[in-house]
């Protein structure tokens, strides 16, 4: 079963780019890397999704090494309304589990 | 509007008091799922179901119970409510696929 593994805290100031890593060793072949963001008291909102390489949307960018073991969440220009908590979940139908997650603080 | 709805969005109970928390989406969404979620333990997955009558124990079922009778709905039952249940709920939904949860806003419930 996939387990994932996140820092606690990340801070960062308006205007940079922030990457969050996640490690994955056990991964299975099957199983996709996804990543979601929350805010305080709402329900985790989908960022980005990706199997292997690289993978950008209008938000973030999620680039994933060929061994599949980690990956990394980038956020560009961050605001400070991008404060919030980030999961990466990995895991397929019946091995849908979250990690603890990142608290990311943006600072002015 | 796709959207998952909980019900109710706050309860403050009492121990051994039996209560049902709601969920319904409205996007025909075959997956389902029940999470709590505390304070530095993130998001752990209490019951799932991959379509109707189908449901499966995910991490945290002790003390919980839920029913898939009908597609859009997958209420989360607790028979005799303890302290160690206060917490804050979510129900998501996905299709077969799982490629995108969608969350509703969440339960927070207190037992006394």
């Amino acid at each position: 079963l996939a387990k994932t593994t996140q820092p606690i805290s990340m801070d960062s100031y308006e205007g940079q780019e922030v990457n969050i890593t996640c490690s994955h060793n056990n991964i299975a072949t099957n199983d996709y890397i996804t990543w979601y963001q929350q805010f305080p008291s709402q329900g985790p909102r989908f960022i980005i999704q990706g199997y292997k390489t690289k993978v950008t949307n209008e938000v973030a960018s999620l680039f994933i090494p060929a061994d599949r073991k980690s990956s990394t969440l980038s956020l560009p220009r961050v605001s400070l309304s991008d404060t919030a908590v980030y999961y990466c979940l990995v895991g397929d139908r019946n091995d849908m589990r979250f990690g603890a997650g990142t608290r990311l603080t943006v600072k002015p | 509007e796709a959207q998952v709805t909980q019900n109710p969005r706050y309860l403050i109970t009492v121990t051994g008091k039996k209560l049902t928390v709601t969920c319904s989406q409205n996007m025909n969404h075959e997956y389902m799922s029940w999470y709590r979620q505390d304070p530095g333990l993130g998001l752990r997955q209490i019951y799932y179901s991959m379509n109707v009558e189908v449901t499966d124990k995910g991490d945290v079922p002790e003390g919980y119970k839920v029913s898939r009778k009908e597609k859009r709905n997958f209420p989360l039952i607790l028979e005799s409510p303890s302290p160690n249940q206060t917490s804050l709920y979510f129900c998501a939904s996905s299709r077969t696929d799982l490629r995108e949860l969608f969350f509703g806003e969440g339960s927070r419930l207190t037992v006394l």
